[in-house]
C-alpha cells in the first residue's frame, strides 16, 4: 500500500517561496502530480512529473512552479514562487495512473499572510 | 482548455435512495480521461471510478460510471450514511496534459 506525507512550512508571506517535499518511494513506472484545494473550493492540478521522463504544468502556474525528483532521498518536491494569499490552500501530493489520482496524500495546509 | 460542469450544486437525498451526479464538459472527450472521487470532510479525496466505468480497488459496486462525448454520470444505487460527501469528476487533457475538475457536488441528507 503506496503512501504518501507532505511536509513544509505552514505560514508563509505575501512573495515569499512555497517549498513542499513528498515522502514516497519514487517507481519509474508513474506520474507523481501536486495539487491543492483552496478553503471550501474545488479541486486545482499543480503538475506531474515522470522521472527522468518529463514534467508537465498547469499552464495558469507554469511561470512559478517547479516540480523535482530526488530518488536518492525518496522526495518528490514542488516549489511556487511569488506567493500571495490566493495561494492559500491544501495541498496534496500524489501519484497518477490511468489518468486518474489513484493514491493522494492526507494534505497539508498552506497559509499566505502577512 | 477544457471545462467541466456537474451538476446539481447539491442533492438532497435521504439513506437507500438512488443518487445520479451529472459532469458536462465543454468539448467530447474520450472515456478513458474521465474520473470521479469522493471526498468526505477534513479528508482527501478518493478515487471512485477511472476509465468512466471502471471502479476502483475496494469501491463497492454501488457506485457505477458511464457515459460518453460531452456527458457522463455517477450513479449510487442505494445511499449509504458514509456516501453523503462532496463527489467530483475529473477530465485529463491532452493539448497541453493536464487535469481539470468539476465544481462539486454535494450529496446532503434530506
Amino acid at each position: 500500500q503506496v503512501q504518501l506525507q507532505e511536509s513544509g512550512p505552514g505560514l508563509l508571506k505575501p512573495s515569499e517561496t512555497l517549498s513542499l517535499t513528498c515522502a514516497v518511494s519514487i517507481s519509474s513506472d508513474h506520474w507523481w502530480s501536486w495539487l491543492r484545494q483552496p478553503p471550501g473550493k474545488g479541486l486545482e492540478w499543480i503538475g506531474e512529473m515522470y522521472h527522468g521522463r518529463g514534467t508537465h504544468y498547469n499552464p495558469s502556474l507554469k511561470s512559478r512552479v517547479t516540480l523535482s525528483v530526488d530518488k536518492s532521498k525518496n522526495q518528490f518536491s514542488l516549489n511556487l514562487t511569488s506567493v500571495t494569499a490566493a495561494d492559500t490552500a491544501v495541498y496534496y501530493c500524489a501519484r497518477l495512473q490511468s489518468y486518474s489520482v489513484d493514491v493522494w496524500g492526507q494534505g497539508t495546509t498552506v497559509t499566505v499572510s502577512s | 482548455e477544457i471545462v467541466l460542469t456537474q451538476s446539481p450544486g447539491t442533492l438532497s437525498l435521504s439513506p437507500g435512495e438512488r443518487a445520479t451526479l451529472s459532469c458536462r464538459t465543454s468539448q467530447s472527450v474520450s472515456g478513458s480521461y474521465i474520473a470521479w472521487y469522493q471526498q468526505r470532510p477534513g479528508q482527501a479525496p478518493r478515487l471512485l471510478i477511472y476509465y468512466s466505468s471502471r471502479r476502483a480497488t475496494g469501491i463497492p459496486d454501488r457506485f457505477s460510471g458511464s457515459g460518453s462525448g460531452t456527458d457522463f454520470t455517477l450513479t449510487i444505487s442505494r445511499l449509504e450514511p458514509e456516501d453523503f460527501a462532496v463527489y467530483f469528476c475529473q477530465q485529463y487533457g491532452t493539448s497541453p496534459p493536464m487535469y481539470t475538475f468539476g465544481q462539486g457536488t454535494k450529496v446532503e441528507i434530506k
